[in-house]
């Protein structure tokens, strides 16, 4: 079936700094993949949709320049937090699909731990 | 906008007793609907989906879910809780552009 790897698992960084976190679609191709933040005990927020080989969609209020997001192939979507903060700590999934949500239902990663000091 | 509403932030059940977690969703057009489970500290898990098939939809571990359109209901039961049902558990809808908008989770609780 299909597999989403996520990476890192954790990642504490200090404020200021910049984090990468990966999201592979190990089995498959996705031309779409999402990113979500989940603060504790609450839901996940989506924060935009990754678009192979274009520029990804944000949502409203979702700072473009602090959440870089490349999708540069069919199998690797990056979520880069630039010049993090403490309010950016959180936890980050991603998730991808081979025919979109009405198809198969997405497929999500295990997340990102990101917690800045 | 498409919306899921989830009644209860938290559900305790003792264990062997039903399951039943609400969710209710708003939709401009015919919705696809999800249940997701969620481990702590992990990603999420597909439980079930409807996706305008049959409206009594069965998923993994024991649960099911009946989209009722004119309650505008997707709620998910098991007839018999396990310990190991202990999780949170996401309502999402998906309406267009294949976005999944998830309600706001109900922590189940399974008492010994």
């Amino acid at each position: 079936g299909a597999v989403v790897s996520q990476h890192p698992s954790r990642v504490i960084c200090k404020s200021g700094t910049s984090v990468k976190i990966e999201c592979r679609s190990l089995d498959f191709q996705a031309t779409t993949m999402f990113w979500y933040r989940q603060f504790p005990k609450q839901s996940l927020m989506l924060m935009a949709t990754s678009n192979e080989g274009s520029k990804a969609t944000y949502e409203q209020g979702v700072e473009k320049d602090k959440f870089l997001i490349n999708h540069a192939s069919l199998t690797l979507s990056t979520l880069t937090v630039t010049s993090a903060h403490p309010e950016d700590s959180s936890f980050y999934i991603c998730s991808a699909g081979l025919g979109g949500a009405r198809s198969y239902g997405y497929t999500f990663g295990s997340g990102t731990r990101l917690t800045v000091v | 906008a498409q919306s899921v509403t989830q009644l209860g932030s938290h559900v305790s059940v003792s264990e062997g007793a039903l399951v039943l977690l609400r969710c209710n969703y708003s939709s401009s057009v015919p919705p696809y609907l999800f249940w997701y489970v969620q481990y702590p500290n992990q990603g999420l898990q597909l439980l079930l989906k409807y996706t305008s098939a049959a409206t009594l939809v069965k998923g993994i571990n024991g649960f099911e879910a009946e989209f009722k359109k004119s309650e505008t209901s997707f709620h998910l039961t098991k007839p018999s809780a396990h310990m190991s049902d202990a999780a949170e558990y996401f309502c999402a809808v998906s309406e267009r552009n294949d976005k999944i908008i998830f309600g706001k989770g109900t922590r189940l609780h399974i008492l010994p």
